[in-house]
């Protein structure tokens, strides 16, 4: 069966980075896009961007252009997510989620908690 | 961008109920329009897909439609696993993948 299983929760300082993984399983990787998104506590669900993840191009919000990297290994069958520079607006769950053609986000990872604080 | 408005916010009903959410996109997005639930701690599920595809397993009770800038859920007969907050999305565009607020179906 599909699985999205994302790496555990992580505390960071303003001003540093963190890279998430999301390992996938039960179907052919590089056949998906793999998709990022991000909730704030008590907030809307927010899209950072996307990775083809048969041939790694990349689209980014705009919001997160410039600070936000996506790549992918695919004999891991794993996408990462990398965000810089983190302010304490950036403490949310991120998600990542499979997504191809007309069908968006079918599967989605457990969440990641990234904590920023001093 | 593209802006996702969905309405209400919150809904109060009872079991049983017919519950209807609406929303509407800033400019026409065709049929890329997404409905997903959500329950507390745990990532959301795909309903509906292309504004009116039941995505496979998804109760038939729950169904979409519209196209353009304006869509609506239904959920013909709400049950109690159904409480939960409900956003649509679109991905039709560049800045694929925007959300609405959200629709919290609260217990009447």
């Amino acid at each position: 069966q599909v699985q999205l299983v994302q790496s555990g929760a992580e505390v960071k300082k303003p001003g540093a980075s963190v890279k998430i993984s999301c390992k996938a399983s039960g179907y052919t990787f590089t056949n998906y896009a793999m998709h990022w998104v991000r909730q704030a506590p008590g907030q809307r669900l927010e899209w950072m961007g996307w990775i083809n993840a048969g041939n790694g191009n990349t689209k980014f919000s705009q919001k997160f252009q410039g600070r936000v990297t996506i790549t992918r290994d695919t004999s891991a069958s794993t996408a990462y997510m990398e965000l810089n520079s983190l302010r304490s607006e950036d403490t949310a769950v991120y998600y990542c989620a499979r997504g191809r053609g007309e069908k968006p986000f079918d599967y989605w990872g457990q969440g990641t908690l990234v904590t920023v604080s001093t | 961008d593209i802006q996702m408005t969905q309405s209400p916010s919150t809904l109060s009903a009872s079991v049983g109920d017919r519950v209807t959410i609406t929303c509407r996109a800033s400019q026409s997005i065709s049929s890329w329009l997404a409905w997903y639930q959500q329950k507390p701690g745990i990532a959301p599920k795909l309903l509906i897909y292309t504004a009116s595809t039941l995505e496979s397993g998804v109760p038939s009770r729950f169904s979409g439609s519209g196209s353009g800038t304006e869509f609506t859920l239904t959920i013909s007969s709400l049950q109690p696993d159904d409480f939960a907050t409900y956003y649509c999305q679109q991905y039709s565009s560049y800045s694929l993948g925007t959300f609405g607020q959200g629709t919290k179906v609260e217990i009447k």
